[in-house]
């Protein structure tokens, strides 16, 4: 069965400091894989999504940035964090029936 | 512009009864439809789907609804239990990179 995992489950970071967020994928290959950042009080919002090795779309522009450099993992980083950074950050990747799966998510609270 | 919208941040019901979410969505091109039940500092989980040549799906307690014309989509669960309480996200669909829009959620508390 495929399972998607993501790391560190909390981090906490100053203003200006960098960012690496982990998702690795596992039971399945080639997926369409997503990055997720709910803030507090708002909706799951759509950061990037991949098809592909090396293949990133951004749908928002900002200061965070991702790249997948093997089939099933897909990272989230940024070289200066701000105080609006702060939230749950959900890698999800993509089933047979178009459905979405989550990883458990990564707390980030930007200080 | 917010493409999917689920206009009632929370809802109460009893345990039991029926517990009716609401979804609107904008995008005409939007063809498949979800909903996710979350959990605090857990990643959404798949409830259940409805593709657009369809207007109703079931899968044991919960139905969703689709109404093409009016745009509007609607989960039902049947009964409620305590354990349904969470926030539920509407998401739909359209793209051939199948990315999903989400609604900013609706929180349901189930009374027991």
């Amino acid at each position: 069965s495929q399972t998607i995992h993501q790391w560190p489950a909390t981090l906490v970071q100053p203003v200006g400091s960098p960012l690496s967020l982990e998702c690795t994928v596992e039971g399945t290959s080639n997926p369409n894989l997503y990055w997720y950042r709910q803030a507090a009080g708002r909706g799951l919002q759509l950061l990037f999504y991949s098809v592909g090795i090396g293949q990133i779309s951004s749908e928002v522009p900002q200061n965070l940035s991702a790249s997948r450099p093997q089939d099933r993992q897909f990272i989230l980083s940024s070289k200066k964090l701000l105080l609006s950074d702060s939230g749950f950050y959900l890698c999800a990747w993509i089933g047979e029936a178009y459905e979405q799966y989550f990883g458990p998510g990564t707390r980030l609270t930007v200080t | 512009d917010q493409q999917v919208k689920q206009n009632s941040p929370s809802l109460s019901v009893q345990e039991g009864r029926i517990s009716i979410l609401n979804c609107d969505y904008t995008n005409s091109m939007f063809d498949y439809f979800l909903w996710y039940k979350k959990y605090p500092a857990e990643g959404p989980t798949f409830l259940i789907s409805i593709s657009s040549i369809k207007d109703k799906n079931e899968d044991g307690r919960f139905t969703v609804f689709l109404n093409k014309s009016a745009k509007h989509l609607s989960l039902h669960i049947v009964p409620s239990q305590p354990g349904d309480s969470a926030v539920y996200f509407c998401a739909a669909s359209g793209g051939s990179n199948y990315k999903l829009t989400f609604g900013k959620g609706t929180l349901l508390t189930v009374n027991p």
